[in-house]
């Protein structure tokens, strides 16, 4: 399984656009790359996934260069509500493992 | 509106016990995870089944813990005998797996050994 490397927290203001970057060097050809979200006391709840290029929806973009070594998750404008920790995996078969995520704290 | 079951929420035992984790996964999925969240370890990974069959447990603690699919609308987790260093937040995820689709996840069971 590949392992994926993302900042340990971040921070943010209201209205601004946040970029988390996941670096996966030994992804493998049938990997996909996967972004979950967790707010205290809940489970993780999946945000977006992609193979190459560029993935978007209601939530998030999703950003993968030719090279698949990074990807790049994209917030527009988050509110305080986004404050959470962000997870990126790199998943072919099923199994889900998580690392240490991003904890994102966003400020007023 | 569809979502993974796990019971109970909450459970405070004494060291020696028995604990049992139930999980209903989200009917028609056929995979289910199993993992155990602490602030030390974030999120591990202790099992996963598919179509009732066990994939990989080589998370768990063999002499204690047990996972079992008694059958497709549940999934138990048991830990016998219970220990203070079992004590975090175990969460149950459900997904229909292709390696396209998502999974969801149970609201947890935060277990506490005293």
């Amino acid at each position: 399984l590949a392992k994926t490397t993302q900042p340990i927290s971040m921070d943010s203001y209201e209205g601004q656009e946040v970029n988390i970057t996941c670096s996966h060097n030994n992804i493998a050809t049938n990997d996909y790359i996967t972004w979950y979200q967790q707010f205290p006391s809940q489970g993780p709840r999946f945000i977006i996934q992609g193979y190459k290029t560029k993935v978007t929806n209601e939530v998030a973009s999703l950003f993968i260069p030719a090279d698949r070594k990074s990807s790049t998750l994209s917030l527009p404008r988050v509110s305080l509500s986004d404050t959470a920790v962000y997870y990126c995996l790199a998943r072919n078969t099923g199994k889900l493992i998580f690392g240490q995520g991003t904890t994102l704290q966003v400020k007023p | 509106d569809a979502r993974v079951t796990q019971t109970p929420r909450h459970k405070v035992t004494e060291m020696g016990q028995e604990v049992t984790m139930r999980c209903q996964p989200i009917l028609g999925h056929n995979t289910v995870f199993w993992y155990r969240q602490t602030m030390m370890q974030g999120l591990e990974l202790l099992a996963y089944f598919r179509n009732r069959a066990p994939l990989d447990d080589s998370g768990m603690p063999k002499d204690r813990f047990s996972a079992e699919m008694p059958d497709a609308t549940l999934a138990t987790l048991k830990i016998q005998p219970s220990e203070p260093r079992d004590s975090a937040v175990y969460f149950c995820a459900s997904g229909a797996f292709s390696r396209h689709t998502e999974a969801f996840f149970g609201q947890g069971t935060r277990l506490t050994v005293v």
